[in-house]
């Protein structure tokens, strides 16, 4: 089992629309998570970073972390084209605080 | 402030050649990371270094990849002898220790072995 997991995608959503990115990971103890964009020959930049159960809102993204189900979400609200990127899904282990482990990315396109 | 630089941008070689991959972290970050990004397995962790001393270097593929980092504001990725499945983007990331997750990475370099 891959350490975190994303669907691949891609993932297709009209202007305006929510975008749901998921993700689940498998070491336990992990406290720290975190989303990254990634435009298209671009590299990844950190737009979101959760730490505890439940929501956390910024701007028009809201993570999302579930710790029992091992499970992390990012919603976009009124999606742009803009938005169109690969979003990883990235993880701290736990028994090494400075290891960061990423998922394969989503395949983001908002379509005007 | 600049951020992380690396060298090259583009790097086209021949499978049995030598190549070296540089990168200047953010100044006052003490932490800094050598990725692999490739289409089939997405971004991988190579090394890391914590105040230039090598930490964990389980990611590096082969005795062919070193990784070494002389100062704080230098490191150097190596690939001897190079073959085809080393192409692939080379991300330099650093971060500094109170913002453990946050990774500030370079422009990449995109590595061509022939």
């Amino acid at each position: 089992q891959k350490e975190v997991e994303q669907n691949s995608g891609p993932l297709s959503v009209p202007e305006g629309a929510i975008a749901s990115l998921n993700c689940t990971y498998s070491d336990r103890g992990s406290q720290s998570f975190f989303w990254y964009r990634q435009y298209s020959g671009k590299s990844p930049e950190l737009i979101m970073s959760i730490y505890s159960n439940g929501d956390k809102e910024d701007g028009r993204f809201t993570a999302q972390l579930n710790k029992a189900s091992q499970y992390v979400s990012l919603l976009i609200r009124d999606s742009q084209p803009s938005d169109s990127a690969t979003y990883l899904c990235a993880v701290l282990l736990l028994y090494n605080n400075n290891d960061m482990r990423f998922g394969a990315g989503t395949r983001l396109t908002v379509k005007p | 402030d600049a951020g992380v630089i690396q060298s090259p941008r583009h790097e086209v070689t021949e499978m049995g050649q030598e190549v070296t991959l540089r990168c200047k972290p953010i100044s006052g970050h003490d932490y800094l990371f050598w990725y692999r990004q490739t289409m089939m397995r997405g971004l991988e962790l190579l090394i890391y270094f914590n105040n230039n001393v090598p930490i964990d270097d389980s990611g590096m593929p082969e005795d062919r990849f070193s990784a070494k980092m002389p100062n704080a504001s230098f490191s150097t990725l190596k690939i001897q002898p190079s073959e085809p499945r080393d192409s692939a983007v080379y991300f330099c990331a650093s971060s500094s220790g109170q913002g453990a997750g946050e990774l500030f990475f370079g422009e990449g370099s995109r590595l061509t072995v022939l």
